[in-house]
């Protein structure tokens, strides 16, 4: 079974508009992170914002707010006020296990949605 | 300059060559890692380095090879691949100790085509 779901492959939002791309995911572990990155063309991953399983409140990092729903296992990035820059692959990942201690740790990524703004 | 640097950008091989692919950071980073991005499919953790040593291999067939002289360096070694093993090549580095809410720092990757 997928750990992280996207279900949108593609999505399109009117310049100024706000879009809400979604991601599911899939733990039993009781500490968990969820992260959201922008690929643009150029390859570079970017990291965006980031909810932990802990945290009381949504996310939020300028333009970019993190919609958890925690029983539901959803954590949807919302992008208000979309720019014609914003549009870029979008990655949900998820990494399991406590948010601080020694060592490397594995992301999870899901397969992406295309995100195209329209002028 | 995003802190983590890929070289090459781009690169086309033929299936009997032997080429390099190289990640420096200078984030004072620890951890390394490499993941392949293929189309349609999500990021595969390929290796894991940890101070230098290697932490996870994660099933990836021998003709691609690792090596982590030292914490700031990764290369992938790549030698008889196949047309399927075409794809970006990302590689990352993230902090050991520190709060894992930063997550990864990415290099923009080498694009490898295999002819």
């Amino acid at each position: 079974a997928q750990k992280i779901t996207q279900t949108q492959p593609g999505m399109f939002v009117q310049e100024k508009e706000a879009v809400t791309l979604d991601c599911t995911y899939d733990t039993s572990d009781p500490s968990y992170g969820l992260f959201w990155y922008k690929q643009p063309s150029s390859g570079e991953m970017i990291f965006l914002i980031y909810q932990g399983s802990y945290d009381q409140q949504n996310a939020t990092e300028g333009r970019y707010s993190l919609n958890f729903q925690k029983a539901r296992k959803s954590a949807n990035l919302v992008i208000s006020a979309s720019q014609l820059g914003d549009s870029a692959m979008y990655f949900c990942a998820m990494r399991e296990g406590p948010i601080s201690g020694a060592g490397s740790y594995q992301l999870t990524f899901g397969k992406g949605t295309k995100l195209s703004v329209i002028p | 300059e995003t802190g983590v640097t890929q070289t090459p950008r781009h690169l086309v091989m033929g299936m009997t060559n032997k080429k390099s692919l190289k990640c420096e950071q200078h984030l004072g980073h620890n951890a390394m890692y490499w993941y392949k991005q293929s189309a349609k499919k999500p990021l595969e953790l390929m290796f894991v380095y940890n101070f230098k040593e290697q932490t996870e291999n994660n099933s990836v067939p021998s003709r691609f090879s690792p090596e982590c002289p030292n914490s700031s360096h990764l290369f992938l070694h790549l030698h008889t691949l196949q047309p399927e093993d075409s794809a970006l090549y990302l590689c990352a580095s993230s902090q050991d100790r520190a709060t894992r809410s930063e997550g990864y720092t990415f290099g923009s990757g080498t694009r490898l085509t295999v002819v």
